[in-house]
């Protein structure tokens, strides 16, 4: 079946240093999007890209999605506390139907 | 957008016992989507509840152990039947189409 992963499954980085996650199918995707989940919290849309080779921005993350639109990674420069959370990205199983990838968890330290 | 809310938002079930949770969105849906996230893990689909029809499960999912109401278009319900200490987890309800889904609050079940 189609799986998901993404990695690193965890990271911590410095108030300031800059944070990627990187997300694979083992199928080609028709689209992509990506969550952030607080913790305690429920995901939170962020985003879907669906052109091969889309790269989208929003204030200091960006996102991409590869020329295969198999892969994709969110980037975030210059991490904040507020950035702490577990990203995720998802992939269409049919339709309105996601599969989500594995998360990454973020830590950032002040 | 969507806003959803959830009942129970945590409960602490025994062994051998059903729980029902209420899931209720603001607006007219078609699908509504059930999750389950265990403790530290990813989202994974239970099934899919459209009004007017049986729910489709995936696989690894069965009717019998999560039976499904959707009575109409801003309410369904999700029951996790006989449960286990393994079923101990946050069930999520989500809508959304093909563009993006939302998601409600949760409910953090502990079953013991």
């Amino acid at each position: 079946g189609q799986q998901v992963m993404q990695i690193p499954q965890y990271q911590h980085v410095q108030e300031g240093e800059d944070f990627t996650t990187y997300c694979n199918s083992s199928t080609t995707l028709s689209n992509i999007q990506w969550y952030k989940q607080r913790p305690g919290g429920h995901p939170v849309f962020l985003i879907q890209l669906v052109k091969s080779g889309e790269v989208k921005k929003q204030k200091r993350l960006t996102f991409q999605f590869g020329e295969a639109k198999k892969n994709s990674s969110l980037h975030i420069t210059a991490t904040q506390t507020t950035d702490v959370g577990t990203y995720f990205c998802a992939g269409p199983l049919t339709g309105n139907q996601f599969y989500f990838g594995t998360g990454t968890s973020l830590t950032v330290i002040p | 957008s969507a806003v959803i809310s959830q009942k129970p938002s945590r409960d602490i079930c025994q062994r051998g016992t059903s729980l029902t949770i209420q899931c209720q969105v603001d607006s007219q849906v078609t699908m509504m989507f059930w999750y389950r996230q265990q403790p530290g893990q990813s989202l994974t689909l239970i099934a899919t509840a459209n009004q007017g029809s049986e729910a489709t499960y995936e696989s690894g999912f069965v009717i019998d152990k999560f039976p499904i109401s959707r009575p109409n278009l801003t309410f369904s319900t999700l029951t996790v039947s006989n449960m286990s200490p393994e079923d101990s987890s946050i069930y999520l309800c989500s809508v959304g189409g093909t563009y993006e889904q939302y998601f409600g609050p949760g409910t953090r079940l502990t079953v013991t």
